[in-house]
Order: structure tokens, then sequence, then C-alpha cells
């Protein structure tokens, strides 16, 4: 089992729609999470930090729920400017990032 | 904000030639860089954490003797990619920590390499 996992999609959603995604993760004993943002051959970068008690940033709400061991994010209001790949990052250990492979969305018009 | 510079962006080379990729904190001292690498629809995987002075670690299944990193100064890292064939064709890119905390993480913006 990958030690983090994603829906690859791709998420054809039209502008103004909400749309989530999930991802898990196997260990338990992670403590970090994050979600990142890349586009296409671009480097990665941090959208938002994931607490227990769940964050919002505008348009962006994300969840973690260490029970079933999975964190969430979700876009309301889709704008064009939101396709992208979304990577789900985890801190096993140390400062090491593990990746997952991203969650492509693309947002039409 | 932190920059983190990588260089060059784009490398196409030979098979068997060597490729050094730079990766610089523009204006910040990072102890710690990580170098990934990243192939086509897949996700970004560590290859090595570059340490300020000392060797780097080394995920399981990244040869040393092929991937050199030199971690020289704290602001600078290099990758090296020695005898490049063709398999070695991906998106390699750095990070830097600044500070302690994970979210003050940032990304060079990658090399695309391409062995010929």
């Amino acid at each position: 089992r990958k030690e983090v996992e994603q829906d690859p999609g791709p998420f054809n959603v039209p502008e103004g729609a909400t749309v989530a995604f999930n991802c898990t993760y196997s260990n338990s004993a992670s403590q970090s999470f994050f979600w990142y943002r890349q586009d296409c051959r671009k480097e990665p970068k941090l959208l938002m930090s994931v607490y227990s008690s769940g964050n919002e940033d505008g348009r962006f709400t994300a969840q973690l729920n260490r029970a079933s061991q999975y964190i969430s994010l979700l876009i309301r209001d889709s704008k064009l400017s939101d396709s992208a790949t979304y990577l789900c990052v985890v801190i096993l250990y140390g400062n090491k990032l593990v990746f997952g492979a991203g969650t492509i969305l693309r947002v039409k018009s | 904000g932190a920059v983190v510079s990588q260089h060059p962006s784009w490398v196409i080379c030979k098979s068997g030639t060597s490729v050094k990729i730079e990766c610089r904190s523009l204006d910040f001292q990072a102890t710690t860089m990580f170098w990934y690498r990243q192939f086509p629809k897949q996700s970004l995987m560590l290859m090595a954490t570059s340490n300020e002075g000392s060797k780097a670690t080394y995920e399981q299944g990244v040869e040393k003797d092929k991937f050199l990193i030199n971690h020289a100064s704290l602001t600078l890292s290099t990758l090296t990619v020695t005898s490049a064939h063709p398999e070695d064709s991906s998106f390699y890119i750095c990070s830097a920590q600044y500070g302690s905390t994970n979210e003050k993480l940032f990304f060079g913006s990658g090399t695309q390499l391409s062995v010929l």
C-alpha cells in the first residue's frame, strides 16, 4: 500500500462548481499534513496546512480525519485559475515530505 | 518572501555525460535541502536530504554514486547526475527549509532533464 494515495482524476468541473478531493495515508503516526498545488512542470506551492480542527482559507477548506486516516480539500466556487494538480503531502518523520501522486482538476467555462 | 533558485531549468544532454543542477536559497540560510525527482504523472519522490557540511542522506533505492550531492555552504546545494542515461530523464526539484517549521519549505522551480 502506498504511503499516500489520491484519486488521480481528472476532475472536470464547470466554473462555479464545488469540488472535493480526498487523500488517504497509511501511517497512523503521521504528524503533519498539507495540500500543495502544482501547475504543469512547475514547483509545488503550499496551498494550506491541514489541522484536526479543520481550516478554511477563502474558497478552500481542508479537513483531517485521524480516525479514518484521510484528509480532504474542498474548493467552492471554482475558478478557471484553480485548474492544476493538487498534491496531498504528509510528514512521516523528521522533515521528510511524502507526496501523493496528485489529483488533476480542470475547471472549464 | 524566501526564494529558492534552481538552475538550469532545462537540460538536454547525450547519454554518458554528467549534469550538475544547482539549488540556491537566495535570502536565507538553509541547513537542510531536499532533492526530489518526478516522472510524468507520478508524485514527487524524495531522493536525498542534503545537510550542510556533511554527507547527504539518500533514500532507499537511490544510488549515491550516481546522484552526487554537495552542500558546501548554507545557501547552495548541488545535484550531479553522473553518466546520465535516458532512464534518468525526469523533472528534478529541490527544496530548502527556512527555520524549523515544515510550512516554511520553499521549492526551486525545477529542472527538466532529457538524456538522449
